[in-house]
């Protein structure tokens, strides 16, 4: 297994710019999960997704989309880069969202600068 | 929703001394509570998760305690080491996972 993986490692953007970070799990998750992670400001949750077709927001969705069309691959989508979306940026998938086999997989985390 | 308080956001500890990282949760009906480490540029892993049925759990030299009554929940690592030496997040979950902010753990030779 893969596990959770990421692309891209790096990304570079201009203002203004809009850009897709990938993440797929081969893990057979239902439950997947977009971060972003600032310093000292922890992980913060964009959006979620309990299962294909259902997506959900976090603490911090606006600027950015998401959509589940697949168990396997949940994309994040940034509309119209800012400076403030400068950031780390991880996905993660479980089995379920609660109850039993919940452990959360990070994948290795999408390093943005928006310039 | 959920709120995740965490304390301290900083510890220094000598090595072999015991560290401890606690954390409050607002929703009373989260039922799963994860702990994390994160080393420098590295994704955070699993360390240890305790459920709410359960009042204590412990793997070697860590151990969390859960008190749902008052909503709060500790992360204990006895005996420190060096390698010990990271970020630290708690987490509360009743759909979707809420983090704390992180706790660094610094752990002097």
């Amino acid at each position: 297994n893969a596990g959770v993986t990421q692309t891209p490692k790096f990304q570079v953007l201009k203002t203004g710019q809009s850009m897709t970070l990938q993440c797929a799990q081969d893990m057979n998750h239902e439950y997947m999960s977009w971060y972003r992670q600032d310093p000292g400001m922890g992980l913060r949750l964009i959006h979620y997704s309990v299962g294909a077709g259902i997506t959900d927001q976090g603490e911090v969705p606006n600027g950015y989309n998401v959509s589940r069309s697949t168990t396997e691959d949940f994309p994040l989508r940034l509309l119209s880069a800012a400076p403030s979306q400068t950031s780390v940026y991880f996905c993660a998938s479980s089995y379920w969202a609660s109850g039993d086999e919940n452990e959360q997989y990070f994948g290795p985390g999408t390093r943005l600068t928006v310039t | 929703g959920e709120n995740v308080e965490q304390h301290p956001s900083t510890l220094s500890v000598q090595e072999g001394d015991s560290a401890v990282i606690k954390c409050t949760y607002s929703d009373s009906a989260s039922n799963y509570f994860p702990w994390y480490k994160q080393e420098l540029g590295k994704r955070p892993q699993l360390i240890i998760d305790i459920r709410s049925n359960v009042g204590e759990k412990k793997d070697q030299r860590i151990a969390v305690t859960l008190n749902k009554t008052a909503k709060h929940f500790s992360l204990h690592i006895t005996e420190t080491q060096p390698e010990d030496s990271a970020v630290y997040f708690c987490a509360a979950s009743n759909t979707p996972l809420v983090f704390g902010k992180g706790t660094r753990l610094s752990v002097i030779a």
